[in-house]
């Protein structure tokens, strides 16, 4: 089946630095890439969803300025999370959408950050 | 709106037992898809089944059949036989389809546990 990766897999960091997160479709391409944020025994929410060579959309209540998205290939897309605050801690997980066959979405393993 | 309800915060059950996860969706979308994910402690989702809304018959895949009734809105999962390798927390998930894309709306979760 089709392979969506996450890197890192676990980040710590200070309060006030930026962190990087790489989501990328191995064997297909994505023209499409969700990202999601889960808190602890929560669901997942959508944050934004990312199309190759435009801008993000972002949910309601998600700050852009923040958590930055580029989707700068049909299979790599980054959330940089900007000026990071412990609040920020949580599982974030991309998700890549397989246009061909069932138009299935495949989701990454996900990366936990934790601000310290 | 649109909207899915997983009213089973945790299942607790004893190996061997038949276990039904239940489902509940809102959508005023003709045509929509539903989805069912695993997300084991490792916290990767995986995908189990994609049903599209015009497709009311019910599926086996071994140990797992899925219910949907649009008639009651509800699109169940049942294991028969459970097992250890089971216990995860499983989502049920909606399609939602607008300019953005195709992003998917997740149900709170049903965290089952099974016990040998």
């Amino acid at each position: 089946g089709a392979v969506v990766s996450q890197h890192p897999s676990r980040v710590i960091c200070k309060s006030g630095t930026s962190v990087k997160i790489e989501c990328r479709s191995l064997d297909f391409q994505a023209t499409t890439m969700f990202w999601y944020r889960q808190f602890p025994k929560q669901s997942l929410m959508l944050m934004a969803t990312s199309n190759e060579g435009s801008k993000a959309t972002y949910e309601q209540g998600v700050e852009k300025d923040k958590f930055l998205i580029n989707h700068a290939s049909l299979t790599l897309s980054t959330l940089t999370v900007t000026s990071a605050h412990p609040e920020d801690s949580s599982f974030y997980i991309c998700s890549a959408r397989d246009v061909k066959g069932w138009d299935t979405q495949y989701f990454g393993p996900g990366t936990r950050l934790t601000v310290l | 709106a649109q909207k899915v309800t997983q009213a089973q915060t945790e299942i607790s059950v004893v190996e061997k037992e038949d276990v039904t996860l239940d489902c509940v969706y809102e959508t005023r979308d003709t045509t929509y898809y539903l989805f069912w994910y695993k997300q084991p402690p490792s916290g990767e989702l995986v995908f189990l089944i994609r049903r599209n809304s015009f497709d009311e018959q019910n599926e086996i895949s071994g140990r797992y059949s899925w219910n949907f009734q649009k008639s009651t809105s509800s699109f169940n999962f049942t294991i028969t036989a459970s097992q250890v390798v089971d216990s995860a927390v499983y989502f049920c998930a909606l399609r939602r389809v607008n300019q953005a894309g195709t992003a998917l709306i997740f149900g709170k979760g049903t965290t089952l546990s099974v016990s040998s």
